[in-house]
């Protein structure tokens, strides 16, 4: 069964502090893996986006990584800023399935504290 | 607009009543989709649109829940004889492609109340 898991589901932090959000799937046929950031009361917007040639991908001070050997995925926060208080969601698409294609971990909530 | 447009942005009806929501699209995004957000939990997909059809509409709850799209453009999601259990912020977003590729862009949701 084609599935996304998403660790801690909720994480408290000080403002300026760095944190990592876990993502393990068990999606085949692979072909990327998103993540979203969802602000209370949004839509999701999207951070990054990895094929499976991709180790590591940046946007600004968000840095996901994947291993496609492991079906893993993370999310590394850098100096923290209460605006980074949000829910962050992992995607995985694959190639020929159903739901156009795409299967969505149930999110990491993360408030940042000042 | 620049983005995906959806209204309304909330909506409290009563039980039994019949609701459409509305999803405004990026221009010449081809895909559409939609899906329900319900309080703590992940998205549920409902269907998704490539143009005009639906070729998966398996996520639609039941047969209260119907969607068309018209023109390639905007999407009506329609809940006839609402349950409680239809509360939820309903989600719809739109890509260039429905395989791979880019991201999807979301609407910030309708927000659906059934007393």
């Amino acid at each position: 069964k084609n599935q996304v898991e998403q660790s801690p589901q909720s994480l408290i932090i000080l403002e300026g502090k760095n944190c990592t959000l876990q993502c393990n799937y068990t999606v085949s046929p692979f072909s990327n893996l998103r993540w979203y950031k969802q602000d209370t009361g949004r839509g999701p917007v999207s951070l990054t986006i990895m094929t499976f040639s991709e180790n590591t991908k940046s946007n600004g001070r968000y840095t996901a990584t994947l291993d496609a050997d492991t079906k893993q995925s993370s999310l590394h926060i850098t100096a923290s800023q209460l605006s980074d208080s949000a829910s962050y969601i992992c995607v995985v698409s694959l190639y020929g399935g159903s739901q156009g294609n795409l299967i969505f971990g149930k999110g990491t909530k993360l408030s940042v504290k000042p | 607009g620049a983005g995906v447009s959806q209204s309304p942005s909330n909506k409290v009806t009563e039980k039994g009543k019949d609701v459409e929501l509305r999803c405004d699209p990026i221009s010449g995004h081809t895909a559409l989709y939609w899906y329900r957000q319900s309080l703590g939990q992940g998205l549920e997909f409902l269907i998704y649109f490539q143009g005009n059809s639906a070729p998966d509409k398996s996520g639609l709850p039941s047969d209260r829940f119907s969607a068309e799209r018209t023109g390639g453009s905007v999407s009506t999601l329609t809940i006839q004889r609402t349950q409680q259990e239809d509360s939820a912020v309903y989600l719809c977003a739109s890509s260039l492609v429905v395989r791979g590729g880019g991201p999807q862009h979301f609407g910030d949701g309708t927000r659906l109340s059934i007393l």
